[in-house]
């Protein structure tokens, strides 16, 4: 059990689209997802916290206008880059949580990679 | 910043026993020790965490020492599929607040 994926697994868009991301929780409910955002030889860096039915909460320097994410269900959040550029080229992973659990392990998913040419 | 320190790299033997090292000596009494690792190119991948009692899974043991400041992860019998970058976190009782903090971890490379 447990299990979270995303889709897609990779893409690759020119500069100035907008890329869309899916998290979804396949085997639980998931009050909480987060959003993680790892470069190359870099470790994972939260972006943001995503709560079904309620906005984001973004961390600092993170802008909630370029990275809009919509949690309308209990088993999926969505990650939207709006106007990507080259350096939003990156390994995005999502995690998470399941609803009612008392200590609230994170389980990822396998992580998408965006190029922005 | 990240609260655990953990040595940059370790080799292990195949069938041999991995034990990672973390040191996380600010914890407070309401934080949990959790280890994750991450395969290269894949998401981080849940392993085991405790509180202050050792734990043992499928997985791998957790050994925390008496005052916590410290803790060790086993893997009994080291596979090459083991090879990946393992993380230490502490994490706070209940925190859904996204508050995983990942340091640089441990690559832990598994040799024939």
């Amino acid at each position: 059990g447990a299990v979270v994926s995303q889709h897609p697994s990779w893409v690759i868009c020119k500069s100035g689209t907008s890329v869309k991301i899916e998290c979804r929780s396949l085997d639980f409910q998931a009050t909480t997802m987060f959003w993680y955002r790892q470069f190359p030889k870099q470790s994972l860096m939260l972006m943001a916290t995503s709560n079904e039915g309620s906005k984001a909460t973004y961390e600092q320097g993170v802008e909630k206008d370029k990275f809009l994410i919509n949690h309308a269900s209990l088993t999926l959040s969505t990650l939207t880059v709006t106007s990507a550029h080259p350096e939003d080229s990156s390994f995005y992973i999502c995690s998470a949580t399941r609803t009612g659990q008392v200590q609230e392990t994170q389980y990822f998913g396998p992580g998408t990679r965006l190029l922005v040419l | 910043d990240a609260k655990t320190t953990q040595p940059p790299s370790m080799d292990c033997a195949e069938g041999r026993a991995a034990n990672l090292p973390c040191n996380h000596s600010t914890i407070s009494g309401n934080e949990y020790v959790y280890w994750y690792r991450q395969i290269h190119s894949q998401g981080p991948q849940y392993i085991i965490h405790g509180l202050k009692n050792n734990e043992t899974n499928e997985m791998a043991s957790l050994i925390i020492t008496e005052d916590r400041k410290s803790s060790t992860l086993i893997l009994p019998h080291a596979t090459l599929r083991d090879t990946a970058v393992y993380y230490c976190i502490v994490q706070n009782y209940g925190g859904s607040q996204g508050n995983l903090i990942f340091g640089k971890g441990t690559k832990l490379s598994v040799k024939p």
